[in-house]
């Protein structure tokens, strides 16, 4: 049982480059969630899905995309990244309580 | 005006000691809350849950939900140079798909 894994853990991108991180979570739970955390800035919402088939915006969407492929994963993609962009990403689930569990994290530099 | 408030700290006691953390809030429609613990360069994990108002404990654990403050505290008892991490408060209403977290608190226990 490996709870929100993430891939990759790292990763260094050129400006104007594109990727995509990817989420799977084992929980069976419905709502994914994608994430940045800059220093001071606290966790800000970029997207989320409450469940298979519907993705929403969060706090900060621009410059972002996200595909629920399936109840297990969720993917978040950058078309053309900024440095603006240089944060540490982290994919989370939400439990019959509310309460959310995280993955590891990547961090995503954009030079 | 932000809909969580947290200080930032840091915040450095000795070991053994007593913390307390604190968050507040301006949302009345939250009833979920909880603590997370964020080690460096990991994800965050939950600490405590709380439902409404009222306390729960866990072993040196205690948090503290005071609805007609808006205020949340989480106390540490008999401090461990392992506490050493930040602290997020989040909450979140019944319904509703979005959890609101705090900054953080980046917490030192010295040895």
């Amino acid at each position: 049982n490996a709870g929100v894994t993430q891939t990759p853990k790292f990763q260094v991108l050129k400006t104007g480059q594109s990727m995509t991180l990817q989420c799977a979570q084992d929980m069976n739970h419905n709502s994914m969630y994608w994430y940045r955390q800059d220093p001071g800035m606290g966790l800000r919402l970029i997207y989320y899905s409450a469940s298979e088939g519907t993705t929403d915006k969060g706090e900060v969407p621009n410059g972002y995309n996200v595909s629920r492929l399936n109840k297990r994963e969720f993917s978040l993609r950058l078309e053309s990244a900024a440095p603006s962009q240089t944060s540490v990403y982290f994919c989370a689930t939400t439990g019959a309580r509310n309460e959310q569990f995280f993955g590891p994290g990547t961090r995503l530099t954009v030079l | 005006q932000k809909e969580v408030e947290q200080d930032p700290g840091p915040l450095s006691v000795p070991e053994g000691a007593i913390v307390s953390l604190n968050c507040t809030y301006s949302n009345s429609a939250f009833q979920y809350f909880m603590w997370y613990r964020q080690y460096s360069r990991k994800g965050p994990e939950l600490l405590m849950y709380t439902y409404s108002s009222g306390n729960k404990e866990d072993g040196r654990f205690t948090a503290q939900v005071d609805k007609s403050s808006k205020y949340i505290s989480l106390f540490i008892r008999d401090s461990q140079p392992s506490d050493s991490a930040t602290y997020l408060c989040a909450m979140s209403a019944t319904g509703g798909f979005k959890t609101i977290f705090g900054a953080g608190t980046r917490l030192f226990v010295k040895a």
